[in-house]
């Protein structure tokens, strides 16, 4: 009954490639958030989704795409893959009631060679 | 906008000894304030929460944290930690009316036996 799932955990890839990193709220929640966190374990939001629309988008590459096809999941698409993007990502969730009480995944650490 | 400092980078202590987790903030609107915690190899989870009341706030875990307002302060503190305490702390703001949160840097707890 986890809360917020990621997947995969692990994915390490090569430079150029396109990967896809798919995250699933059963909370009812209806905003979604992806966070980057590097290696010096600062954490930055990337975007966020309320109701399938995107309300926030830090300044990220284009080669990054979120894609929200209903309120429970939101995946993270990113092309051309570079050795920067090395990170952990993590999303989130929350609803109005609880706006303030963020939920998160258990994160997907992406290496990138 | 919102910015986040949170003074230590690393803090070790001996079990059962208090410790205290400093965290200053600046804002030009109301703020939202939060800790949370991240264990090795997780995700983020919420220890507390300042929404508005009380400036003396309890979470989980045995931790706390006051508001202050006039120093821009939001300090995390614990009577007496336990080795399980180890892990990253994580101070946010979230100004009013806004759905994003600004992270500090984090902060190593290391407890030593």
């Amino acid at each position: 009954d986890t809360a917020v799932s990621q997947t995969p955990k692990y994915l390490v890839t090569q430079m150029g490639n396109d990967k896809s990193i798919k995250c699933e709220q059963n909370l009812g929640h209806d905003t979604m958030y992806w966070y980057k966190q590097d290696s010096k374990k600062f954490l930055k939001i990337m975007f966020s989704y309320n109701n399938k629309e995107l309300i926030i988008n830090e300044t990220v590459p284009n080669r990054f795409s979120p894609k929200s096809p209903d309120k429970a999941h939101l995946n993270l698409h990113i092309n051309s893959l570079e050795l920067g993007d090395s990170a952990v990502y993590f999303c989130a969730s929350s609803t109005p009631g609880t706006i303030y009480e963020q939920y998160f995944g258990p994160g997907t650490r992406l290496t990138v060679t | 906008a919102q910015s986040v400092t949170q003074l230590d980078s690393q803090v070790p202590v001996f079990e059962e000894a208090p410790v205290e987790l400093r965290c200053n903030y600046s804002s030009s609107v109301s703020v939202y304030l939060f800790w949370y915690v991240q264990y090795p190899n997780q995700g983020l989870q919420l220890l507390l929460k300042y929404l508005s009341g009380s400036t003396l706030v309890k979470g989980i875990n045995g931790f706390e944290a006051e508001f202050n307002k006039s120093q821009t302060s939001f300090h995390l503190r614990k009577p007496s930690v336990h080795i399980s305490d180890t892990a990253e702390y994580f101070c946010a703001v979230m100004g009013a009316g806004s759905y994003q949160l600004t992270f500090g840097k984090g902060t190593k707890l290391s407890v030593i036996p």
